[in-house]
């Protein structure tokens, strides 16, 4: 059974930085396209960045230089290492078991991420 | 610009039919979808995933009261035999390389 579980959200400021991980269960991280998906309070679903099973990376342009993506295979566990952080980044955030050819097919349940002074 | 455009609010009653849309922008009309549920508190779940071909491949555990189909550059989600659990927001997905898009979602009010 898959199973994704997120964790490492909390309240900071803005500039500070925060390391979210989802340590993933029921199938190999190393071998798997997983993404990070984001959802302001109260709004729609937006996409954050991906990785790809060959280690290749993609970003929204709204967290271009400020987040990466990153995986460790040994504990089959994928993060989310973001600097800079904005009033706008506060969200909840979700991972995403994702597919080249079929896109996100199993999530999370979130951890929300606060950004304020 | 790959885009996927959504009706902000629908609503039916308990035990009728509703069907929602999704549209996608020009020149992506041959794009596979996914429609993803997300009820109140909870974390998205997907539901079924829709081919321009009308195919279709459901998530799992979802029950035969969903479906999905195609005409053209729109991908609908049908719901039949409306239920409370129903109510939630319905969001459409789709994916092309590095690069995921998600509709802005559609509110489903059961009266």
């Amino acid at each position: 059974e898959v199973q994704l579980v997120e964790s490492g959200g909390g309240l900071v400021q803005p500039g500070e930085s925060l390391r979210l991980s989802c340590a993933a269960s029921g199938f190999n991280v190393g071998s798997n396209y997983l993404s990070w998906v984001r959802q302001t309070p109260g709004k729609g679903l937006e996409w954050v960045s991906i990785i790809h099973s060959d280690g290749s990376t993609y970003y929204a342009d709204p967290v271009k230089g400020r987040f990466t993506i990153s995986r460790d295979n040994s504990k089959n566990t994928m993060y989310l290492q973001m600097k800079g952080l904005r009033t706008e980044d506060t969200a909840m955030y979700f991972c995403a078991k994702d597919s080249p050819s079929e896109g996100v097919e199993y999530w999370g349940q979130g951890t929300l991420v606060t950004v304020s002074s | 610009q790959l885009e996927l455009t959504q009706s902000p609010s629908a609503s039916a009653s308990l035990g009728a039919s509703v069907k929602l849309t999704c549209t996608l922008s020009s020149g992506h009309s041959h794009y596979a979808i996914a429609w993803h549920q997300q009820q109140p508190e909870k974390g998205p779940r997907l539901l079924m995933k829709v081919f321009n071909d009308g195919s279709l491949r459901k998530g799992d555990g979802i029950p035969d009261r969903f479906s999905g189909s195609s005409s053209g550059a729109e991908r609908y989600l049908t719901i039949s035999s409306l239920q409370s659990e129903d109510e939630a927001d319905y969001y459409c997905h789709t994916w092309v390389s590095g690069i995921r898009v998600f509709g802005g979602g559609t509110k489903l009010t059961v009266l």
